[in-house]
């Protein structure tokens, strides 16, 4: 079965510092990735995505994130934090459920984002 | 447009009441999923319609039940619930069920159960 594994509960940077959060995943074929973040009581907004092609993704608010075959991982970028990054990031991977044939991603456990000024 | 929109945003409700929570989405797309969330966790799959049709039932107890009227629209139909049941519900859809995926979340309903 598939997983998710985000070994960072909580990460504390300052503004303007770079930021990389862990992804690591498990995935007997080939994964489609996921990051979503989700600022407290809302929903989850969709950072970027991996389906295939170049490993090196670039998603919005100057986020990216990089592929890793060969260490199952998937992590989260950014150089520059601003306050507002604050919030909850998830990473998923999707996999096929149901005879039906949808890709439903399973999550991580999250990581919470601290920024300080 | 890659708005899902649900009603209401807060719901207090009696362990006696019904109640339901509407998810509503105009992009075209042809599958549509209900999740629960807990504080802290991650969203946790409740139920998944593919062509208004149920197609996973994530072993939900029964006092929640999905209607899908028609493309656009999800409903959560809430009957007897537990304190436990408090939590955030998120909807979401994605473009047909299938390969590549991606799924767009509605902001959630909270629910409060006393």
């Amino acid at each position: 079965a598939q997983s998710v594994t985000q070994p960072d509960i909580h990460i504390t940077v300052s503004e303007g510092a770079s930021l990389e959060l862990r992804c690591n995943y498990s995935y007997g074929a080939t994964p489609y990735l996921f990051w979503y973040v989700q600022s407290p009581g809302q929903g989850l907004q969709l950072l970027l995505k991996y389906f295939s092609g170049d490993t090196l993704v670039q998603g919005i608010k100057g986020f990216e994130a990089e592929f890793k075959r060969s260490q199952s991982s998937f992590n989260l970028r950014k150089p520059s934090v601003h306050w507002s990054d604050a919030a909850e990031y998830f990473c998923a991977v999707g996999a096929l459920l149901g005879a039906g044939g949808s890709y439903i991603p399973t999550f991580g456990r999250g990581t919470s984002l601290i920024v300080h000024p | 447009d890659t708005e899902v929109t649900q009603t209401p945003k807060h719901l207090v409700m009696g362990m006696t009441n019904k109640k339901s929570l509407k998810c509503e989405q105009h992009m075209g797309h042809r599958a549509m999923y209900w999740y629960k969330q807990k504080a802290k966790k991650p969203p946790e799959l409740m139920f998944v319609y593919s062509y208004e049709k149920l197609s996973i039932n994530e072993s939900v107890p029964s006092r929640f039940s999905p209607e899908c009227p028609n493309s656009s629209l999800l409903n959560l139909h809430l009957h007897a619930l537990q304190p436990e049941d408090s939590a955030l519900y998120l909807c979401a859809s994605s473009q047909a069920p299938g390969v590549q995926e991606t799924q767009y979340f509605g902001p959630g309903t909270r629910l409060l159960v006393l």
